[in-house]
């Protein structure tokens, strides 16, 4: 109920691509759902967030697609870019209780 | 500060030993979160405080783990008796929650623990 599933595991990317992640959960009363990025040996920083009620968000080169129903959202990164390289977490998260985060995916850009 | 602070932000120790780790949360935010992460993988809940709730301490791996929050402000995550599987990276993280909506989670550096 709890568990929040990340797809894939690892991405190798293009360096102008489309990069593609998809993410699961479970419990419906998650009411907020956010993408953090990880560079190596630093914390994850926010990239984007979004809330239930609307189903896109987009900022600069990254979007979130989110689909209630399905109980599903992704991240897209457009133009992908070698600086992008990173592991990017999906989270859920609802009021007053913990983030749940899922098990991570490890993107490379080439060049 | 600016940021959440995280202190040692590198911690060798000798299986056995305690340790103590810091974290200085963002000024005013009520919620303070503690994650573990093993080299390479996902993100452990650890420990969540919220105001003056009592702590959700639903992920804390053995009774060797405990935590406390002092002043609604500053927290101090405590390994006993450390284990060489204790090695990891502890992450902590804050964030300002009330009305009902769920705030932005910002993180610490942290603590890269490297238990011998």
């Amino acid at each position: 109920q709890q568990q929040v599933k990340q797809s894939p595991q690892s991405l190798i990317v293009q360096k102008g691509g489309i990069s593609i992640i998809n993410c699961a959960y479970e419990n419906t009363a998650f009411d907020y759902f956010p993408w953090y990025q990880q560079f190596p040996g630093k914390g994850p920083a926010l990239l984007i967030a979004i809330r239930p009620d609307v189903s896109e968000k987009k900022e600069g080169r990254f979007t979130i697609s989110f689909n209630k129903s399905a109980k599903q959202f992704s991240l897209h990164i457009m133009d992908s870019q070698p600086g992008d390289s990173a592991t990017y977490f999906c989270a859920a998260a609802r009021y007053g209780q913990n983030f749940v985060f899922g098990p991570g995916t490890r993107l490379s850009v080439l060049p | 500060g600016a940021g959440v602070s995280q202190s040692p932000s590198n911690k060798v120790t000798e299986k056995g030993k305690d340790v103590e780790l810091r974290c200085d949360p963002i000024s005013g935010h009520t919620a303070l979160y503690w994650y573990r992460q093993s080299l390479g993988q996902g993100l452990e809940f650890l420990i969540y405080f919220q105001g003056n709730s009592a702590p959700d301490k639903s992920g804390l791996p053995s009774d060797r783990f405990s935590a406390e929050r002092t002043g609604g402000s500053v927290s101090t995550l405590t390994i006993q008796r450390t284990q060489q599987e204790d090695s990891a990276v502890y992450l902590c993280a804050s964030s300002f929650a009330s009305g009902g909506i769920t705030g932005e989670l910002f993180f610490g550096e942290g603590s890269r623990l490297t238990v011998l």
